[in-house]
């Protein structure tokens, strides 16, 4: 069956240092690829996607994250976090009518 | 930028009452959804209109219904609420054909007492 796991539930980081948030998918073929961003009180925001070609894909705020086939995982990685990365990140993945989810990562970012 | 807009933002309300969240996409797609977000942030899928025509209705209770009246707009009404309903409803657009991305509305956060 297709499925999206992201395997923490939560993560806790320092300020500046580097972040890896995990995704892994189970599709036959290689699905579209994506990460969403869901800060308190607000809706989900695409951080980036992946369809083809170069493995890392570069989004919006430094995030990016890197496909790989054999592993079958998308993870997010960040060089330096901010306290604003406080958040909830979903991954989710589409190959045909609708997207599937993660079950998110609640990131926290301490002084 | 705000281009999928929700109302209201949140709303309280008593078992079996009926209530109605609007969701409106000023981007031009083809394709809405509503999604259930639970207390530990999962989502869940509900329904999905295409051309105003429903293309994935993931068995939820009767007592929900998407409307919809073009394919900038679909509403959600929930006849009779049950406490378990209580969440966050999202609302979702996206072209079809195109990128499969999706834009999010803020949200209706629903609370039944």
């Amino acid at each position: 069956a297709q499925s999206v796991t992201q395997p923490d539930a939560r993560v806790t980081v320092s300020e500046g240092a580097s972040l890896q948030l995990r995704c892994k998918y189970s599709y036959s073929g290689t699905p579209y690829l994506f990460w969403y961003v869901q800060y308190q009180r607000q809706g989900l925001q695409l951080l980036l996607k992946y369809y083809s070609g170069d493995p890392v894909v570069q989004g919006v705020n430094g995030f990016e994250a890197e496909f790989s086939k054999s592993d079958s995982s998308f993870h997010l990685r960040k060089a330096s976090v901010h306290w604003s990365d406080s958040a909830v990140y979903f991954c989710a993945a589409n190959s045909g009518t609708y997207q599937r989810f993660g079950t998110g990562t609640k990131l926290q970012v301490v002084p | 930028e705000t281009a999928v807009f929700q109302t209201p933002n949140y709303h309280v309300t008593q078992v079996g009452n009926e209530v109605s969240f609007n969701c409106k996409q000023t981007l031009g797609h083809d394709t809405m959804y509503w999604y259930k977000q639970d207390s530990k942030k999962l989502l869940k899928i509900m329904f999905s209109y295409n051309n105003k025509q429903l293309i994935v209705n993931e068995t939820v209770p009767r007592r929900f219904s998407p409307q919809s009246s073009d394919k900038a707009h679909l509403n959600l009404r929930i006849k009779s609420v049950e406490p378990e309903d209580s969440a966050v409803y999202l609302c979702a657009s996206r072209n079809w054909g195109g990128a499969r991305e999706q834009y999010f509305g803020p949200g209706t956060r629903l609370t039944v007492l």
